[in-house]
Formats: structure tokens, C-alpha cells, sequence
């Protein structure tokens, strides 16, 4: 069963501080990685998409990293400012080659506070 | 949220009564989703369209029914038959169907639905 798994469930951190939210994944076949921005009470925003062959991609202060094979990605945020807090979604897409279509699993978020 | 609109915002409704979900899109997109999110789980795929008049079951499409009559709307209904229809509500679109690696898929706002 193809299943995607976020550490930490939530996480606490003060203005201007780096941190690093985890995702580990057994989908497969592995088709990309994606990670997104919820606000509370709105919709995902995407953040970054990754391929098989990427080991890192960012997004200004926003840097993920993938390694195909332990099957993990990494989220880092630099400098957190306080429009940074939200729930950040690992979601990681398998193409079903008998379908002849991708199926998307999404991991069930960290949740992210930054204060003052 | 890019060029997709949800309405409304919030929505209570009493149980035993059915309930629509309006999505509409303006990006031109083929491809459109209803998902559910539910406190600390990841997002849950109901059902999905390809093209007008064509919509396929997610992985949770019992108590649920969409309809495709045109190309910009996706409109979800919960039904009484939904056994637990209190949620958050999100629709998404895509250029194509199955997302890519260089497609993702662009998010609503969402609609939080409480039955009472």
C-alpha cells in the first residue's frame, strides 16, 4: 500500500530560525514529489515538484531535497518568518502503468508555528 | 488560489438533507478533483473529471455525486447518504488529467461543511 509519512506532526519555532520537516514515502512506482503550503482554512499552494532525478530544487526560502533511494525528501525553511506558519503537505504521485494513469497519495501534514 | 473559486466559504446544512458544492475554474484546465480533509489525515480524492460529461470515483465516493456539464464547473453534492458529511471541502484542476512532472495541480479555497 502506497503510504507517505510526515515528521514532525507539529513544530515550533521562533522568527528567523531554520527548520527542516521530513517526509518518507513507499509509493511506488515513483513518478515525482511535491510539497505544498496550507494556510489555515484555505487550499494548498504548491511549493516545489521533484523528479526522480532531482536531489534539490527551491523556491526562495523554501529548499527540498529528495534521495530515490531511502524513499525520504526534506523541506527546508531558512530565515522562518511569521507568514510561514501553516501546514506543509508531502504528496508523492505513482504511475500505475496497467491504469496508464498517475495516482497521487498525500502524507497528512506538519504543522508549522513560527512566533516572535 | 490561482483561478478556481469555491462557494461558499462556509455551509451548515441539517442532517438528512443534501447539499451542493460549487467549483468553478477560469485556467482552462481539462482535469478537476474534489478532495476531503479531515483534522490530522491527508487529503482523500472523491472524484475526478477528464473532460465534460465524463467523472470517474475516487478512493471515498460513496454519499458523494458530481457532475461535469461544463468545461469551468465541477459541482459536488453530498448526499444524506453520507454518513459523516462534516468537512473541509477542496476542489483542485489540472491541465491534464493525471498531473505530471511538470503539471501540479492549482487549488480552491475550499468549503467547510458543517451538518448539524
Amino acid at each position: 500500500k502506497n503510504q507517505v509519512e510526515q515528521s514532525p506532526q507539529s513544530l515550533i519555532i521562533l522568527e528567523g530560525k531554520n527548520c527542516t520537516l521530513q517526509c518518507n514515502y513507499t509509493v511506488s512506482p515513483f513518478s515525482n514529489l511535491r510539497w505544498y503550503k496550507q494556510d489555515t482554512g484555505r487550499g494548498p499552494v504548491s511549493l516545489t515538484i521533484m523528479t526522480f532525478s532531482e536531489n534539490t530544487k527551491s523556491n526562495g526560502r523554501y529548499t527540498a531535497t529528495l534521495d530515490a533511494d531511502t524513499k525520504q525528501s526534506s523541506l527546508h525553511i531558512t530565515a522562518s518568518q511569521l507568514s510561514d506558519s501553516a501546514s506543509y503537505i508531502c504528496v508523492v504521485s505513482a504511475y500505475r502503468s496497467g491504469a496508464g494513469s498517475y495516482q497521487l497519495t498525500f502524507g497528512k501534514g506538519t504543522k508549522l508555528s513560527v512566533i516572535p | 488560489d490561482g483561478g478556481i473559486t469555491q462557494s461558499p466559504k462556509y455551509l451548515f446544512r441539517k442532517e438528512g438533507q443534501n447539499v451542493t458544492l460549487s467549483c468553478e475554474q477560469n485556467l482552462n484546465h481539462d482535469a478537476m478533483y474534489w478532495y476531503r480533509q479531515d483534522p490530522g489525515q491527508g487529503l482523500r480524492l472523491i472524484y475526478y473529471s477528464q473532460i465534460v460529461n465524463d467523472f470517474q470515483k475516487g478512493d471515498i465516493a460513496e454519499g458523494y455525486s458530481v457532475s461535469r456539464e461544463k468545461k469551468e464547473s465541477f459541482p459536488l453534492t453530498v448526499t444524506s447518504a453520507q454518513k459523516n458529511p462534516t468537512a473541509f471541502y477542496l476542489c483542485a484542476s489540472s491541465p491534464l488529467l493525471e498531473p505530471t512532472s511538470t503539471d501540479t495541480q492549482y487549488f480552491g479555497p475550499g468549503t467547510r461543511l458543517t451538518v448539524l
